[in-house]
């Protein structure tokens, strides 16, 4: 069965660095999100994507924040300058129908020190 | 924006009862209602879904009932056993926009 992969499963970065956490969605989806979820808290939904470019965002994903499809596989969340309270597990998710079900990633756990 | 309470935030049953977890939400645009289980440093995965044009779902031994009225939606597990035992989010989905419940962490006592 198809699924959603991520890359890394673990990124450590410094304060002040830059990050970009990849994932590859399942291949005939057409709708791509990213969420966090600092540990212990809720699913935070951070932005949309369909049709190269941003359907809906949430206040959480500022200037700071950036999503691309560099190409009809991958798809990336840069984080610029990482901040502490960046810290937290991200996922992925994609689904092939407006309004339907999500497929999630695995996530990528990123720790900022 | 939209906004969904979820309630209790945290539920302990005896193996074979039944669990009840309940959102609201306050977007009547809203028109999908997933809910999922999150297994501790796992990704959440889906166990129901409701769309806006049903009143209820049932799989099995999990069902979800919808008050598009009221905005609220809830999730029923009978019989539940040890391995139910996770944290549950509700959701609901707007445009392309999810937004998550607060979670309920259920404990199965065997």
């Amino acid at each position: 069965e198809p699924e959603v992969t991520q890359t890394p499963s673990h990124q450590v970065t410094q304060m002040g660095q830059e990050v970009i956490l990849r994932c590859v969605p399942i291949s005939n989806h057409l709708y791509f999100y990213w969420y966090r979820q600092i540990l212990g808290q809720k699913v935070e939904f951070l932005v949309s994507f369909y049709n190269n470019e941003i359907s809906e965002k949430s206040e959480i994903f500022d200037d700071q924040f950036s999503v691309e499809r560099p190409d009809g596989s991958n798809f990336t969340l840069k984080i610029r300058s990482t901040k502490l309270e960046d810290s937290a597990m991200y996922f992925c998710a994609s689904n092939g129908l407006a309004g339907g079900e999500q497929y999630f990633g695995p996530g990528t756990r990123l720790t900022v020190t | 924006g939209e906004n969904v309470e979820q309630h209790p935030s945290t539920l302990s049953v005896q193996e074979g009862d039944s669990a009840v977890i309940k959102c609201t939400y306050s977007d009547s645009a809203s028109n999908y209602f997933p809910w999922y289980k999150q297994e501790l440093g796992k990704r959440p995965q889906l166990i129901i879904d409701i769309r806006s044009n049903v009143g209820e779902k049932k799989d099995q031994r999990i069902a979800v009932t919808l008050n598009k009225t009221a905005k609220h939606f809830s999730l029923h597990i009978t019989e539940t056993q040890p391995e139910d035992s996770a944290v549950y989010f509700c959701a609901a989905l707007g445009y392309q926009k999810v937004t998550f419940g607060t979670g309920t962490k259920l404990q199965v006592i065997p």
